[in-house]
């Protein structure tokens, strides 16, 4: 069954440090998503994507976080200029459609730990 | 504003025994989907079910049982005769109808379930 896969699993970053999440989505689905999850918290909406550009961005998504499509499978996640609070699991999803009915299908997370 | 709240933390069981996982909701839209997403030990998000809110009809998948109340708002997650594999943290999320855009996924606190032999 195709999946979203992501990778590194685990990232390891100094504070200030920029970095790169990367997610291939699986292939003919056309939305595609981050997520983050705080370790002991409730899975958060930070950006979705289409058509090459942002459908939706959260309150958390700002100016040090951009998403990119830079190779028709890649989507990768960039924060800037990282914190201590940016320490989570990161999740990349997609979905078939362009319809909020469509299961978002999720890859396995990156662990960014910020020192 | 758009809300889940899974009210239930954590719940404890012994293997074999039926778990009831509450979800409730709140949105102003008259149309909407639910989800249950499954976080294992290992971490990663199973998709379980998806509902949408003009089907209110019940839903049996072996063990796996959803009851669909909109008049309460809720959208429960029976698992019947648990197992220890079931052990995980259970997600309920929501999605308002936004066509063309592709809904953004709200979800709720989680209930960490935990089966014990």
């Amino acid at each position: 069954e195709p999946e979203v896969t992501q990778t590194p699993s685990h990232q390891v970053t100094q504070m200030g440090q920029e970095v790169i999440l990367r997610c291939v989505p699986i292939s003919n689905h056309l939305y595609f998503y981050w997520y983050r999850q705080i370790l002991g918290q409730k899975v958060e909406f930070l950006v979705s994507f289409y058509n090459n550009e942002i459908s939706e961005k959260s309150e958390i998504f700002d100016d040090q976080f951009s998403v990119e499509r830079p190779d028709g499978s890649n989507f990768t996640l960039k924060i800037r200029s990282t914190k201590l609070e940016d320490s989570a699991m990161y999740f990349c999803a997609s979905s078939e459609s362009r319809f909020s009915n469509q299961p978002q299908h999720f890859g396995d997370g990156t662990r960014l730990s910020i020192l | 504003a758009q809300k889940v709240t899974q009210a239930q933390t954590e719940i404890s069981v012994v293997e074999k025994e039926d778990v009831t996982l509450d979800c409730v909701y709140e949105t102003r839209d008259t149309t909407y989907y639910l989800f249950w997403y499954k976080q294992p030990p290992s971490g990663e998000l199973v998709f379980l079910i998806r509902r949408n809110s003009f089907d209110e009809q019940n839903e049996i998948s072996g063990r796996y049982s959803w009851n669909f109340q909109k008049s309460t708002s809720s959208f429960n997650f029976t698992i019947t005769a648990s197992q220890v594999v079931d052990s995980a943290v259970y997600f309920c999320a929501l999605s308002e109808a936004r066509d063309n855009q592709g809904g953004k996924l709200i979800f709720g606190q989680g209930t960490e379930l935990s089966v014990k032999p």
